[in-house]
């Protein structure tokens, strides 16, 4: 079946650049997303990518989509404590619902 | 503020009780969703209503039951839980069943079944 893997962690001190990887398997998907969610808060949609792009960019975060090995990753420069999180991958996956990863929890050190 | 509100933030039930959490959106979506977080497992999609119809349930225990009135608003109504039930359940909607623009969550409604 469908499926979206994560890690689960990663720890990256203020200032730093964070990069947060993904991999799917429907090669259908026509889109593909990123979503944060804070401590006690619902997901939060934060960016999504067309399949036919490879790259996207908005402001400190840069989407980058490899459709050949089903590779997403999500690149957030100059990292805050305030983005510390949990961050998902979603794939649009082809039957019409969201496909989430387990999330990666974001840690930001000062 | 996000555009779907979930109610309560919070509920504590014992197994035989009877609840039922809310989702409201006014954002003009027309699918909705119940999804089940809990710390050891991702989100579980659990039902999808489409129109107000009932397009998917994931193999959910008839414990939960959801209602979808409107387009506007989704119900989960609980009976007879387990103490594994404790989760957050998020409630999401879309214009369509898929959209460039995702699915918008509400907060959650945090559950403990004791």
């Amino acid at each position: 079946g469908e499926d979206v893997e994560q890690s689960l962690f990663l720890s990256v001190r203020e200032g730093d650049s964070s990069v947060i990887n993904c991999t799917y398997t429907d090669s259908s998907s026509t889109y593909l997303y990123w979503y944060k969610q804070e401590p006690g808060a619902g997901l939060q949609l934060l960016t999504y990518i067309f399949s036919n792009m490879d790259m996207k960019q908005d402001q400190r975060l840069t989407v980058l989509l490899n459709k050949k090995d089903k590779h997403l990753s999500l690149r957030i420069a100059d990292t805050q404590t305030g983005d510390s999180a949990i961050y998902f991958c979603a794939d649009g996956g082809s039957q019409g619902n969201l496909i989430f990863g387990k999330g990666t929890k974001l840690s930001v050190k000062p | 503020e996000t555009g779907v509100t979930q109610t309560p933030r919070h509920l504590v039930m014992g197994m035989t009780n009877k609840k039922s959490l809310k989702c409201e959106q006014h954002l003009g979506h027309n699918a909705m969703y119940w999804y089940k977080q809990s710390a050891k497992k991702p989100l579980e999609l659990m039902f999808v209503y489409n129109f107000k119809e009932q397009t998917e349930n994931n193999s959910v225990p008839s414990r939960f039951s959801p209602e979808c009135p409107n387009s506007s608003h989704l119900f989960l109504h609980l009976h007879t839980l387990q103490p594994e039930d404790s989760a957050l359940y998020l409630c999401a909607s879309s214009q369509e069943r898929q959209g460039v623009y995702g699915y918008t969550f509400g907060s959650g409604t945090r559950l403990t079944v004791v």
